[in-house]
């Protein structure tokens, strides 16, 4: 069984700060994807970032970081420099399988990112 | 490009009514998605398809059927909708399904809210 956990429901940080979203995830596969998701108070799902089971290093797009520790099965997003507009929640995925599997993602239950001006 | 769209953006039905849910992509994927966000939850999978014609149950898929008739098109349908179906219904689709992979992001569109009364 897949299973992701995001253990912070909340976060308040200041804006231009620096942000780090923790997840951590469980498969027995070893072939899987970890992707972050954002979703506005609008409700829409936008991706951001995504990394692979045998990426050699971790995953960058513009100002987000994907930072990927195979061996503590963890992939925590970090956010520099913080904007109000990162005010959402972000849900962190998984999909695992092999032989080309197409089974959809696995979602944490999400952290809610409050950035303060 | 209009990437995956979804229609309606919102319905109200009663009890034992049915409809139907259209999503539609124009990015020539072959893999797609639909699945449901209840509050204070991750999204979850209710059936997929990896190509025309083909679809497949994933982790809640009673009470609703999937046709694909067209690669761009992935319907989804409730016979007889019920009140536990109130949620929001987001379409996905990606270019292809091999987990750890470049490819296998998943785009989502904009969402149905669907209330049952």
């Amino acid at each position: 069984a897949q299973k992701i956990t995001q253990t912070q429901p909340g976060m308040f940080v200041q804006e231009k700060e620096a942000v780090t979203l923790d997840c951590t995830y469980d498969t027995s596969d070893p072939s899987y994807g970890l992707f972050w998701y954002k979703q506005p108070s609008s409700g829409e799902m936008i991706f951001l970032i995504y990394q692979g089971s045998y990426d050699q290093q971790n995953a960058t797009e513009g100002r987000y970081s994907l930072n990927f520790q195979k061996a503590r099965k963890s992939a925590n997003l970090v956010i520099s420099a913080s904007q109000l507009g990162d005010s959402a929640m972000y849900f962190c995925a998984m999909r695992a399988g092999s032989g080309g599997g197409a089974d959809g993602l696995t979602f944490g239950k999400g952290t809610h990112l409050i950035i303060q001006p | 490009n209009a990437g995956v769209t979804q229609t309606p953006k919102f319905r109200v039905l009663k009890t034992g009514q049915s409809m139907t849910l259209l999503c539609a992509q124009d990015m020539n994927h072959e893999y797609m998605y639909w699945y449901r966000q209840d509050p204070g939850m991750g999204l979850r999978l209710i059936h997929y398809s990896v190509g025309e014609g083909t679809t497949a149950k994933g982790e809640v898929p009673d009470g609703y059927n999937v046709s694909r008739l067209k690669k761009q098109n992935f319907l989804l349908g409730l016979e007889s909708a019920a009140p536990s179906q109130t949620s929001v219904y987001f379409c996905a689709s990606s270019y292809r399904g091999l987990a750890g992979a470049r490819g296998e992001t998943q785009y989502f569109g904009p969402g149905t809210r669907l209330l049952v009364l």
